[in-house]
């Protein structure tokens, strides 16, 4: 696609309960990123994957979050168990062999 | 990983007035972007510039990656260019991978 894409826009959950959050990259990208952005902690890495492999997952805060990639394309990132502080917003970006990073429009989650 | 330090914090200008925002890191980089955060949340890429000096429309950027900074030039502001700036950084070792970002400028431009 033209852009990176992310899917929902926004999305409500209960305490406890798992989310599946969908990212895009820009056709053509090899290389696919995950952030999230909250109010205290600012702009935060959580997984690097080159094409369907991870050679950085350094960022994830716990074991209740995972990601994958497959077709060296569309990613999931999952967050089992949600609490209160994974409300956010996750960014996925995608990038060529150059390096610059495109962001997608984020999917805000709120964990009530 | 590398600490991204931006200044000032806020900024508040009058449209029409030119403004400088600082980028310091604190080891030698492979990649560095500057993006604008608009009022929806969405990154808007600015510059990608680990070295040398760009210029588009009323903007700019500098990046001296021996001294470890870098600098974004807005001229004659508008007041669509509220919103936050952000540097951005990756490692020395490859194009790729992590980026570590700044806290932000939060820039306001009043008419």
């Amino acid at each position: 696609g033209a852009g990176v894409s992310q899917s929902p826009s926004n999305k409500v959950t209960e305490k406890g309960k798992d989310v599946e959050l969908r990212c895009d990259p820009i056709s053509g990208h090899t290389a696919l990123y995950w952030y999230r952005q909250s109010l205290g902690q600012g702009l935060e890495f959580l997984i690097y994957f080159q094409g369907n492999s991870a050679p950085d997952k350094s960022g994830l805060p716990s074991d209740r979050f995972s990601a994958e990639r497959t077709g060296g394309s569309v990613s999931t990132l999952t967050i089992q168990r949600t609490q209160q502080e994974d409300s956010a917003v996750y960014l996925c970006a995608s990038s060529s062999s150059v390096g610059e990073q495109f962001f997608g429009p984020g999917t805000r989650l709120t964990v009530l | 990983g590398i600490q991204v330090e931006q200044s000032p914090p806020d900024l508040i200008l009058q449209e029409g007035a030119n403004s400088t925002l600082r980028c310091n890191f604190s080891d030698s980089v492979n990649n560095l972007q500057w993006f604008h955060q608009n009022p929806w949340g969405q990154l808007i890429n600015l510059f990608y510039i680990p070295s040398g000096t760009k210029q588009n429309g009323r903007l700019s950027a500098t990046t001296v990656a021996t001294e470890r900074y870098s600098l974004l030039y807005i001229s004659s502001s508008q007041t669509t260019d509220s919103g936050v700036y952000f540097c951005a950084v990756g490692d020395r070792g490859s194009t790729l991978g992590r980026l570590y970002f700044g806290r932000g400028t939060q820039l306001t431009v009043w008419p």
